[in-house]
Formats: structure tokens, C-alpha cells, sequence
């Protein structure tokens, strides 16, 4: 079955970086874009990341594009989100989530969601 | 601009059915979305993915208590034989140029 496994995350001090990763099995992960979806404490979710199922192409929310980094080893079948800057308003559970083959306008979703991990950014 | 709207709240009694409802905005009339059910304290577990012609594919092992339909712009999920373990948020979620999600809309169980 799909397994998605996440590691890192904790309380970081503003301005300081940590690197999230998301271990995958039970399908084929190198023919998968793979996302990053945050959830701010009592608020709804955010997209924040994709990656192409090759590492080709990326993209990323406005509220993190040149601070966050999504990349993947799909020899390793792992996913990760490099965090720079942090700052307290990046503050949430971060979900990693599998996609579909191929991202188009009106047709990506998420099958399977990762268990999730807090990240507290916090003097 | 691609948004989704819901409703903030819903609530329906135990044993009863509800329609939940996830509307797009003009000119995205066309495009698929995925409803997703976060309960509470847990992580979000895909429900479905929803066409605009009605047609949707459940997730593994989605109770058939669960269906899909849309109308134009609308999409909507029901929730048939209401249990107390529906009681959860349920967002809907699109793709423009990045991910979009909807409000969420939390859903009590009487």
C-alpha cells in the first residue's frame, strides 16, 4: 500500500532554516509529481510546493518562492523541502502529498497525504 | 482569478445524509476537483476526485456512503448514512497555476 513518511521538522528560531523529507513506497515514485501542503495552527490548507516526477520542473506558493526549495532523490524514492529564512508566519503541520503523472491546469490532486510534521518558527 | 468557495459549517443528524457543496469560480467551470476529509487532530485523507460531468473516482477504501456529482460551476459531495466518524473538516481542492484549496467546511454530526 502507499506510505508516505515523514521526518524533521521542531522549533526553529526566525531566520533559520531546516529541511523536511517524505520517504515514499508502495508505487512507483519516480512517475509521480509530489507536493508540499501546509496547515497553519486552526487554519485551512496551502499549497506550498510541486516537483515534477523527473525533478524537472518546480513551482511554489508567492508566500515562500525564494525561501523554500522542493527537491527529490528518486533513487532514495524520497521527497524534501529545504526551508531558508523561516519566519513565524511559516508556522503550520507541513503535509507532503502525491500528485499525479502529469500537473495540468484543472486536473492535479492529491491521492495520498503524508502524516504530517510541525514546524514552530519561535525566538 | 481560480478560487474555490464552501460553506463554513454544515451539520446533519446522525444516520441522515448531507450535501456538501465546493463552487468554482467563473470561467473554471470545466476543471476536476478532489474533496479531501481532515477529522479532527489528523492528517487530510483523500475522498475523491470529482469531474465536472459527475463522474469521480474514490480513494482506497472509501465507504460507498460517499458520492459525488456537480452542476456547472457547482460541485458536491453527500454523505449518505451519517456516522459520528463523518464529523471532520472537508475541503475541496482544484489546480490553476499552483494548488488551490477551499475554505473548508466543518461538518457536525447531531
Amino acid at each position: 500500500q502507499v506510505q508516505l513518511v515523514q521526518s524533521g521538522g521542531g522549533v526553529v528560531q526566525p531566520g533559520r532554516s531546516l529541511r523536511l523529507s517524505c520517504g515514499a513506497s508502495g508505487f512507483t515514485f519516480s512517475s509521480y509529481a509530489m507536493h508540499w501542503v501546509r496547515q497553519a495552527p486552526g487554519k485551512g490548507l496551502e499549497w506550498v510546493a510541486v516537483i515534477s516526477y523527473d525533478g524537472s520542473n518546480k513551482d511554489s506558493a508567492d508566500s515562500v518562492k525564494g525561501r523554500f526549495t522542493i527537491s527529490r532523490d528518486n533513487s532514495k524514492n524520497t521527497l524534501y523541502l529545504q526551508m531558508n529564512s523561516l519566519r513565524a508566519e511559516d508556522t503550520a503541520v507541513y503535509y507532503c502529498a502525491k500528485g499525479t503523472t502529469v500537473v495540468t491546469p484543472g486536473n492535479e490532486n492529491f491521492d495520498y497525504w503524508g502524516q504530517g510534521t510541525l514546524v514552530t518558527v519561535s525566538s | 482569478q481560480l478560487v474555490l468557495t464552501q460553506s463554513p459549517s454544515a451539520s446533519a443528524s446522525l444516520g441522515a445524509s448531507v450535501k456538501l457543496t465546493c463552487t468554482l469560480s467563473s470561467g473554471h467551470s470545466s476543471y476536476a476537483i478532489a474533496w479531501h476529509q481532515q477529522q479532527p487532530e489528523k492528517g487530510p485523507r483523500y475522498l475523491m476526485k470529482l469531474n465536472s460531468d459527475g463522474r469521480h473516482n474514490k480513494g482506497d477504501g472509501i465507504p460507498d456512503r460517499f458520492s459525488g456529482s456537480s452542476s456547472g460551476a457547482e460541485r458536491y459531495l453527500t454523505i449518505s448514512t451519517l456516522q459520528s466518524e463523518d464529523e471532520a473538516d472537508y475541503y475541496c481542492q482544484t489546480w490553476g497555476t499552483g494548488g488551490v484549496f477551499g475554505g473548508g467546511t466543518k461538518l457536525t454530526v447531531l
